[in-house]
């Protein structure tokens, strides 16, 4: 049931470049709302890793990149690297319901 | 440094209530704009944000459980506390307490490693 909607998987080499779509609405992202993707390990709680769209907290590496436009948004890693292989979620908030979204959750797969 | 736990029980039994606390230390929940998030997770699945407390005692909750979820907070104590009525085997999961912080709806910084309930008789 969630709002918010992330390809079930994508994969790439070591030192490529892979995108995470974040697939919303006109009551979530574009509305206006901001965009948060977190990083989960299994076993493990979420981290943040982008806030405000395209923000990095301090610590998290600048191949970590946000964006947004219109009603999605997007997750870039570049240079990928072992260490990034993971769950990867999106988050907003949805004025119709009131409440913060997650995505339905993107598991990078590094070959 | 600002961190979260989560305590409660590992198993409950369904219909019964589950009560969870979440303790954190390094920021209060009486400084403006401050708030803690309930959020859970069943086995292999994603995120589902359940209720959040504001500096202010504003009260959120997801829409399609607020019938069965209290949210409260004890300052003094630095804690918050959530309640789950009506537990049934679907409520499976790690339920987690985070740290909310920015403008507007904000985001959550600072999570709990998260305490795992399981729903069975």
């Amino acid at each position: 049931q969630s709002v918010l909607t992330q390809p079930p998987s994508v994969s790439g080499a070591p030192g490529q470049r892979v995108t995470i779509s974040c697939a919303g609405s006109s009551s979530n992202i574009g509305i206006g709302y901001d965009v948060l993707w977190y990083q989960q390990f299994p076993g493990s709680a979420p981290r943040l890793l982008i806030y405000d769209n395209n923000n990095r907290p301090s610590g998290v590496p600048d191949r970590f990149s946000g964006s947004k436009s219109g009603t999605s948004a997007s997750l870039a890693i570049t240079g990928l690297q072992a260490e990034d292989e993971a769950d990867y979620y999106c988050q907003s908030y949805d004025n119709s319901l009131s409440a913060y979204v997650f995505g339905t959750g993107t598991k990078v797969t590094v070959l | 440094q600002i961190t979260v736990k989560e305590s409660g029980p590992a198993l409950v039994k369904p219909t019964q209530t589950l009560t969870l606390t979440c303790s954190f230390s390094g920021f209060s929940l009486s400084t403006d704009t401050v708030g803690v998030g309930w959020i859970r997770q069943p086995p292999g699945k994603a995120l589902e944000w359940l209720a959040l407390i504001y500096w202010n005692d504003d009260k959120r909750y997801s829409p399609s459980l607020k019938t069965r979820l209290t949210i409260t907070k004890d300052t003094s104590k630095n804690q918050v506390v959530l309640t789950m009525t009506h537990m049934d085997p679907v409520d499976t999961g790690t339920y987690y307490c985070a740290h909310r912080d920015g403008w507007g709806p904000g985001y959550f910084d600072y999570w709990g490693q998260g305490t795992l309930v399981t729903v069975s008789s």
